[in-house]
This record gives structure tokens, sequence and C-alpha cells, in this order.
């Protein structure tokens, strides 16, 4: 199976909550992150938290871990039709500088 | 301003041609790395790099070759060999220390 796994749409009115949810396989990794992409981009950092949090917030994102099930989740407020885009989870392998990204999610924000 | 730059944005193989993307950063990396990405697939690893002068082979590097003779530069030559080269092909490049990427803005390749 993947190492790092999402659902790969998610549609949501302006002006809701987005929750985006990922599942990770090693328990080592130090790292894990959020990228976004916007159509014919590249990907760009949103927002990233380490292995020895529960949860990170910054304005309108906030990250939270969980550990003993090995899940990652990204909660978007107020969401906007600008925030439509594919949203990557990642994460970096305890050891190793590769990280490993999940197929990623087409996030859908409808008027 | 720091960064990283692919080029070009576009490109077109011809059947049986080798073509080559250029990746440069001025973010004073040490590792940088290419990705293939298709639609619905995700981010495939194709070669990476640690340092200058040395780089190994990602999932799928068959049909793909590289060089590192700058810390700077990261050229992913497509070759001939590569029969469905059809992709949006990502480079990035970070401190090498499993922290996070910075990407460029890829380049679309098509086959005539």
């Amino acid at each position: 199976g993947e190492d790092v796994e999402q659902s790969l749409f998610l549609s949501v009115r302006e002006g809701d909550s987005s929750v985006i949810n990922c599942t990770y396989t090693d328990s080592s990794s130090t790292y894990l992150y959020w990228y976004k992409q916007e159509p014919g981009a590249g990907l760009q950092l949103l927002t990233y938290i380490f292995s020895n949090m529960d949860m990170k917030q910054d304005q309108r994102l906030t990250v939270l871990l969980n550990k003993k099930d090995k899940h990652l989740s990204l909660r978007i407020a107020d969401t906007q039709t600008g925030d439509s885009a594919i949203y990557f989870c990642a994460e970096t392998p305890g050891g190793s500088y590769i990280p490993t990204f999940g197929r990623g999610t087409s996030l859908i924000v409808h008027p | 301003d720091g960064g990283i730059t692919q080029s070009p944005k576009y490109l077109f193989r011809k059947e049986g041609q080798n073509v080559t993307l250029s990746c440069e950063q001025n973010l004073n990396h040490d590792a940088m790395y290419w990705y293939r990405q298709d639609p619905g697939q995700g981010l495939r690893l194709i070669y990476y790099s640690q340092i200058v002068n040395d780089f190994q082979k990602g999932d799928i590097a068959e049909g793909y070759s590289v060089s590192r003779e700058k810390k700077e530069s990261f050229p992913l030559t497509v070759t001939s060999a590569q029969k469905n080269p059809t992709a949006f092909y990502l480079c990035a490049s970070s401190t090498g220390r499993g922290e996070k990427l910075f990407f460029g803005s890829g380049t679309q390749l098509s086959v005539l």
C-alpha cells in the first residue's frame, strides 16, 4: 500500500471550513508537511508540524497530528475560492532527507 | 530574491529525441530533486542529489539521466528510452537535512 494516503477530492462551499485528511505509515517521521499546488505551478509549502507536536495554528490554517493513529489533518477556516488547489501531505521518515508525498487532494471551492 | 528556476515552461519532444530540462537554484541548498507528476498520481521521484558530483536513482529513473557538476544546477535529460515522457516535471531543492522542499514552477513536456 501507499506510504501516505489522502482522499482525491473535496468540495466545499465558500465561507465554510475545509478539512483535508492524511494517513502515513512511518512512525519515525520527524517532519510532516502540507504543500499547496495551484494549476500549472510548482508546490508551495503551506505549513508543517514536528512529530513531537499535536497541533499547530497559523492564521486560517490548523494542523492536527494524531501520532497514535498516524493521522494528519489540515483545516482551512473560512475557505475562499483562492484556496482551490491540490493539497499534498508529505512525511520525511526518520534518518532520511527524502520526503514521501501523498497523491494530493483536489479542493474545489464553490460559491 | 533566492529561488529555484526551471526552464523552459513548455517543451516538445520528437520521436527518438533526447531533451534536457534545466533547474537552477540560488538558495545554497545541498540537495536537489526531480519529480514527475501525472494527473491523479501525485509526485514520483526520478533522481536526487545530496552533494555535487553525486546522485542517486529514485523510484522511476529508467529513461532519464542527470548530472550535478555545480551546486546550483541539476539538469534532467529525458532520453529516447523513456517511452511515455508526457508529464509535468518538477525540480526541488532543500538543505538536505529532512527539512522542507522548495519547488520550481515546473516544465510541461509533451510528445509531438
